[in-house]
């Protein structure tokens, strides 16, 4: 099956600074990588995605970079806020019209103010 | 985020009793998922459906069962509760790719 790795398992930045989380995954099949905040006590929350036919996507202050030839994809924040606290998930699809994830570990970022 | 919901939200159990997790969704999501969240290990998926007619095993299903009553349930059950699946449980759905989560069941097994 599917073998998603994520690093680092914790993160602690201070406010304003850029935040970057890496997932490698083994599946090469895989198309599409989105990326979940939970924040304490919440449900995961799908924040960015992206597929496989696009190296890079922004959406304001996050990003999501993929390389799919080294079969690794990484989330970007900038200049980060205490309100990004929290546990961030990379996940990767089975290929085809499957749709079904295999989740990372997760991240935890913490924010200093 | 009201579209999925899961019942009970917490629940406290004791070893060997049976004990059903209920998920519905307004979403008309045809794809539904239960996922067990532990510290450390993210979010591994126990059993998915694609629709009423189709059930399948997850990563880690041994210990669980599944039911899908209509396309907006989807139930899960512990046969018999042992205190290793003391977890957070989370139900999903989708469409296609994007998977929406409810807002989990925090189930203790003493």
């Amino acid at each position: 099956g599917e073998n998603v790795e994520q690093h680092p398992s914790t993160l602690s930045v201070q406010e304003g600074d850029s935040a970057v989380i890496k997932c490698t995954y083994s599946d090469s099949a895989s198309n599409y990588f989105p990326w979940y905040k939970q924040e304490l006590g919440k449900r995961p929350q799908l924040i960015i995605d992206i597929r496989s036919n696009v190296g890079e996507k922004k959406d304001q202050r996050i990003a999501v970079t993929l390389n799919k030839t080294a079969k690794h994809f990484s989330l970007h924040i900038t200049e980060t806020q205490p309100e990004d606290s929290a546990v961030y998930f990379c996940a990767v699809d089975s290929g085809g019209s499957n749709y079904k994830l295999t989740f990372g570990k997760g991240t935890l970022l913490t924010v200093n103010p | 985020d009201a579209d999925v919901t899961q019942t009970p939200r917490n629940r406290i159990t004791k070893t060997g009793k049976r004990i059903m997790l209920e998920c519905s969704q307004t979403k008309g999501h045809d794809r539904m998922y239960w996922y067990r969240q532990d510290p450390g290990l993210g979010l591994r998926l126990i059993y998915y459906s694609f629709d009423v007619k189709d059930i399948n095993k997850g990563e880690i299903s041994d210990g669980y069962s599944v039911s899908r009553q209509a396309q907006a349930k989807f139930s899960l059950s512990l046969e018999s509760a042992i205190p290793n699946q003391t977890a957070l449980y989370f139900c999903a759905t989708s469409s296609l790719e994007t998977q929406y989560f409810g807002p989990g069941t925090r189930l203790l097994v003493l």
